[in-house]
């Protein structure tokens, strides 16, 4: 069955700091795709990034950077140089190549100090 | 243009009442879906349709029925509103399975009192 666990309920770092949010899945399918989505505290979801199960290339965007490594199940997410602006919960999700639904994991809260 | 609305945002209503919340997406897509966010921030999966028909119903109470008229638009019906069915629901929608992420509608805030 398809997992997604994002450990870290919630992370509070001051302004400027880089900050890691962790995401470990489960899958017994080979093809899948993994998603990172941002929810701000105005409440609409935000796409952020799709990563396939053959692609383990780093990607960065900007401050983002999204960490595949198949080895570990895990797509880390890590905001460098942090702004109050990426406070946020963010969410990991999973999608079977079959299957007709992503699941996501429970979120986590990030807060950023100013 | 938005890509997918919802209508309502909020949507406040006493115990017992029976409302709807409407969905429509322009983006051509050929499913769409129905989630739950509780208060913790979990989304979960109701319904989904693709191109009007049924195919995923998790295990929500037969209070909720989903209807979908046309493959743009799915509805969400819920019948004797209860104190637990505060959340807020989102819509979304994706162009196939797979690879394909969701576009979300920003949701409606459902508040039973």
């Amino acid at each position: 069955a398809q997992k997604v666990t994002q450990a870290q309920t919630e992370i509070s770092v001051v302004e400027k700091e880089d900050v890691t949010l962790d995401c470990v899945y489960e899958t017994r399918d080979t093809t899948y795709y993994l998603f990172w989505y941002k929810q701000p505290p105005s409440g609409e979801l935000v796409f952020l990034i799709r990563r396939n199960s053959f692609d383990e290339q780093n990607e960065i965007s900007g401050r983002y950077s999204w960490n595949f490594q198949k080895s570990t199940s895990s797509f880390n997410f890590t905001i460098t140089a942090s702004q109050v602006v990426d406070s946020a919960v963010y969410f990991c999700a999973l999608s079977e190549n079959r299957d007709d639904k992503i699941i996501f994991g429970k979120g986590t809260r990030l807060h950023i100090l100013p | 243009d938005t890509a997918v609305s919802q209508t309502p945002k909020y949507l406040v209503t006493q115990m017992g009442n029976d409302k709807s919340i409407k969905c429509e997406q322009n983006l051509g897509h050929d499913t769409m879906y129905w989630y739950k966010q509780d208060s913790k921030k979990f989304l979960k999966i109701m319904f989904s349709y693709n191109n009007k028909e049924l195919i995923i119903n998790e295990t929500v109470p037969n209070r909720f029925s989903p209807k979908s008229p046309d493959k743009a638009h799915l509805n969400l019906h819920i019948n004797s509103l209860e104190l637990g069915d505060s959340a807020v629901y989102f819509c979304a929608s994706r162009a196939r399975r797979g690879g394909y992420g969701y576009t979300f509608g920003s949701g409606t805030r459902l508040t039973v009192v």
